[in-house]
C-alpha cells in the first residue's frame, strides 16, 4: 500500500525555538497534502491544506504566520512551528491525497511535539 | 460549511455484539466517505471508503458502512466485535476538503 513517511516521530524544543515537521509520499506523488493536530481526547483538527507548488490554505482560527507550510514538490511538504510555545504542544499528523488511486488520503505516522 | 458529525463519542461492548457507529456529514456537493481506524499506540489505517455505486461497502476486518444519501448518513458497522476491535474511529468527509468527525472510541469487553 501507499506510504507517507513522517519525521521526526517525536522532537522536544525550548520555547521560542522553531520546529520543521517532514511529511513524505514515499510511493506516490501527492499534490494536495493535508497537516492535522489532535489535542488530547479530541478529534483531529484540520489545520491547513497543501498544494503543490502554491501557497497553503489555512483554516479558520490556525495561525499561518506561526504554521508555515511549504510543498516544494510532489512528494514532500514540511510544517514549521516557529517561535514555539508550551501550548504548540501536541500531535501533528499529515495526509497526502494519492491523485492516482482515486484521492484516498494516506497517514503519516504523526508527531508528537512537546514545547518545554 | 462541510463538516462531520460522529453522534457516539465512547461505546463499550461485549465481545460477540454488533456495533454500529453513526457518522453525519454536510456537504452539498459530491462527496467520497471513508472510515478510518487508530489501534493504540499507532497510527491512521484506512478501515473502507465509498466513492459510488453500491451503497454497502464492504472494508477489512469484517467492517461495514452504508451510504443514505437522504440522510447524509455513512454509518459504521460490524455483525460481532472483536476484543481487538478496541481502537479509535474516525469517519471523513472528502468534498471540496478532508474533514474527520469527532472520533468514536471503542472498547470491547472481553
Amino acid at each position: 500500500g501507499a506510504v507517507v513517511s513522517q519525521h521526526p516521530s517525536r522532537v522536544i524544543c525550548k520555547s521560542g525555538t522553531s520546529v520543521k515537521i517532514e511529511c513524505r509520499s514515499l510511493d506516490f506523488q501527492a499534490t494536495t497534502m493535508f497537516w492535522y493536530r489532535q489535542f488530547p481526547k479530541q478529534s483531529l483538527m484540520l489545520m491547513a491544506t497543501s498544494n503543490e507548488g502554491s501557497k497553503a490554505t489555512y483554516e479558520q482560527g490556525v495561525e499561518k504566520d506561526k504554521f508555515l507550510i511549504n510543498h516544494a514538490s510532489l512528494t514532500l511538504s514540511t510544517l514549521t512551528v516557529t517561535s514555539a510555545h508550551p501550548e504548540d504542544s501536541s500531535f501533528y499528523i499529515c495526509s497526502a491525497r494519492d491523485s492516482q488511486r482515486a484521492g484516498t488520503a494516506f497517514f503519516g505516522q504523526g508527531t508528537r511535539l512537546t514545547v518545554v | 460549511a462541510q463538516s462531520v458529525s460522529q453522534h457516539n463519542h465512547h461505546v463499550i461492548l461485549s465481545e460477540a455484539a454488533s456495533l454500529e457507529l453513526g457518522c453525519n456529514y454536510s456537504y452539498g456537493g459530491t462527496v467520497n466517505l471513508f472510515w478510518y481506524v487508530q489501534y493504540p499506540g499507532q497510527h491512521l489505517q484506512l478501515l473502507l471508503k465509498y466513492f459510488s455505486g453500491d451503497p454497502l461497502v464492504k472494508g477489512i476486518k469484517g467492517f461495514e458502512a452504508e451510504f443514505i444519501k437522504s440522510k447524509f448518513s455513512f454509518n459504521l458497522r460490524k455483525p460481532s466485535v472483536q476484543w481487538s476491535d478496541t481502537a479509535e474511529y474516525f469517519c471523513a468527509a472528502d468534498g471540496n476538503q478532508f474533514y474527520f468527525g469527532t472520533g468514536t472510541s471503542l472498547t470491547v469487553i472481553p
